[in-house]
């Protein structure tokens, strides 16, 4: 079965730390690996994604490790602010021209930004 | 950047009615859309797979005869919650991937909240 672990289930970070968020996957066949950021009651937004021929994609403040050989990947968060705090989730999926298939979730984990 | 519209985004109704839910890809054609279902501290579960003109691929467990998804156009595709009943009340998210484009992103709805009395 297509999994993606995702830990921990929950996480607290005080103003200014950084938050780390990890994934591991089973499929070697995923090839896109993006992290969604949700807010109470809104749809997921996709915060930053990856591909598996690079290791590490920074975004401003969000950066994704990722490692191939481990089937992991993660999402580091530097200088945390209140404003982060949401529930994130970790995703899968294998990206192929002509045929979208479905994201596979991880579990999530809820970030509390502590002012 | 690619954007799709869910609406409504609650709804109240009562039991044994339907409601219908649409989701509308903007600025971009979705060959497919996915319909998720997202209970309270929980993760986004898929339960179909809308392909335009074709029928929707509904994943295991999920009732279609309950959950009837059309997906009429490039743009367009309905989620109907049929003789609705409290157990259906729940958080229900579309996505549409946005290709061929310049992000391999699948973009999601703003999610309706269903609630069935």
């Amino acid at each position: 079965q297509q999994q993606v672990k995702q830990s921990p289930q929950s996480l607290i970070v005080q103003k200014g730390g950084i938050s780390i968020i990890n994934c591991a996957y089973e499929n070697t066949a995923f090839d896109y690996f993006p992290w969604y950021q949700q807010f109470p009651g809104k749809g997921p937004a996709l915060l930053i994604a990856i591909r598996p021929d690079v290791s590490e994609k920074k975004e401003g403040r969000f950066t994704i490790s990722f490692n191939k050989s481990a089937k992991q990947f993660s999402l580091h968060i530097m200088d945390s602010q209140p404003g982060d705090s949401a529930t994130y989730f970790c995703a899968a999926s294998i990206l192929q021209k002509g045929s979208a298939r479905q994201l596979t979730f991880g579990s999530g984990t809820q970030l509390t930004v502590l002012p | 950047g690619a954007v799709v519209s869910q609406h409504p985004s609650r709804v109240i109704c009562k039991s044994g009615t339907s409601v219908k839910i649409e989701c509308r890809s903007l600025d971009f054609q979705a060959t497919t859309m996915f319909w998720y279902r997202q209970f309270p501290k929980q993760s986004l579960m898929l339960m179909a797979t809308s392909n335009e003109g074709s029928k929707a691929t509904y994943e295991q467990g999920v009732e279609k005869d309950k959950f009837l998804i059309n997906h009429a156009s490039l743009t367009l595709s309905t989620l109907t919650v049929t003789s609705a009943h409290p157990e259906d009340s729940s958080f229900y998210i579309c996505s549409a991937r946005d290709w061929p484009g310049e992000h391999y992103g699948y973009t999601f709805g703003s999610g309706t909240r269903l609630t069935v009395v």
